[in-house]
């Protein structure tokens, strides 16, 4: 079955150490996301990536950190600059060959910062 | 930059019609598109409005007029599973680019 996977799905981490994220898809999407979800809230845009090697910043990146050696593979790094870093995380991928508007998502990551 | 206005909470009753709108402030418009949460889980696409006029996927229909920056997602029939959050975001450029701003999202308690 095609889509995307996260783990782990519950992650709890000591504050000033940094953790990193997994997100992995099969359904050979060029472009891939990471947005935080607070309660109450939307979903921000962290990074993003529509191509290998090369990624932007979002509207939230400061204390964050990504990478795109594989099409498939786009983890997220939570470093101990981000200062409110407990949050719902979700990765997403999407299709440039279509009309780009849809996207896939995978069942997030909550992580807790003790 | 862009923002997008939506109710926070919603209560309908199993069986009724409900409807979910969205005001949006763009610096360009590429459409509307509204997605479905359930707690704690992944959201997923329902549609996609790039031109004006009512769009329908079954019990799900989504609105838009571009003159009014409005949209609206209908939900017909309502079932106790169509509890959820729903979010409308629209992307940040056109062809090219798919980055999405979204709104803070309507949640949805469907009541006996």
């Amino acid at each position: 079955d095609g889509g995307i996977t996260q783990s782990p799905k519950y992650l709890f981490r000591k504050e000033g150490q940094n953790v990193t994220l997994s997100c992995e898809q099969n359904l050979n999407h060029d472009a891939m996301y990471w947005y935080r979800q607070d309660p109450g809230q939307g979903l921000r845009l962290i990074y993003y990536s529509q191509i290998v090697n090369d990624f932007q910043k979002g509207d939230i990146a400061e204390g964050y950190s990504v990478s795109r050696e594989k099409k498939e593979s786009f983890p997220l790094t939570v470093t101990s600059a981000q200062k409110n870093p407990t949050a719902f995380y979700l990765c997403a991928s999407s299709d440039l060959r279509g009309s780009g508007n849809e996207q896939f998502f995978g069942p997030g990551t909550r992580l807790t910062v003790l | 930059g862009q923002s997008l206005e939506q109710p926070s909470e919603v209560t309908a009753v199993e069986g009724a019609i409900v409807q979910i709108n969205c005001t949006y402030q763009t610096s360009g418009f590429y459409g509307l598109s509204w997605y479905q949460q359930h707690d704690g889980g992944a959201p997923t696409f329902l549609s996609y409005n790039a031109l004006d006029g009512l769009e329908e996927t079954g019990r799900f229909s989504s609105f838009l007029s571009r003159s009014d920056s409005y949209g609206y997602l209908l939900l017909q029939e309502l079932q106790m599973k169509d509890s959820a959050s729903y979010f409308c975001a629209v992307p940040n450029s056109g062809a090219g680019s798919y980055q999405l701003t979204f709104g803070k999202g309507t949640k949805l308690s469907v009541i006996p």
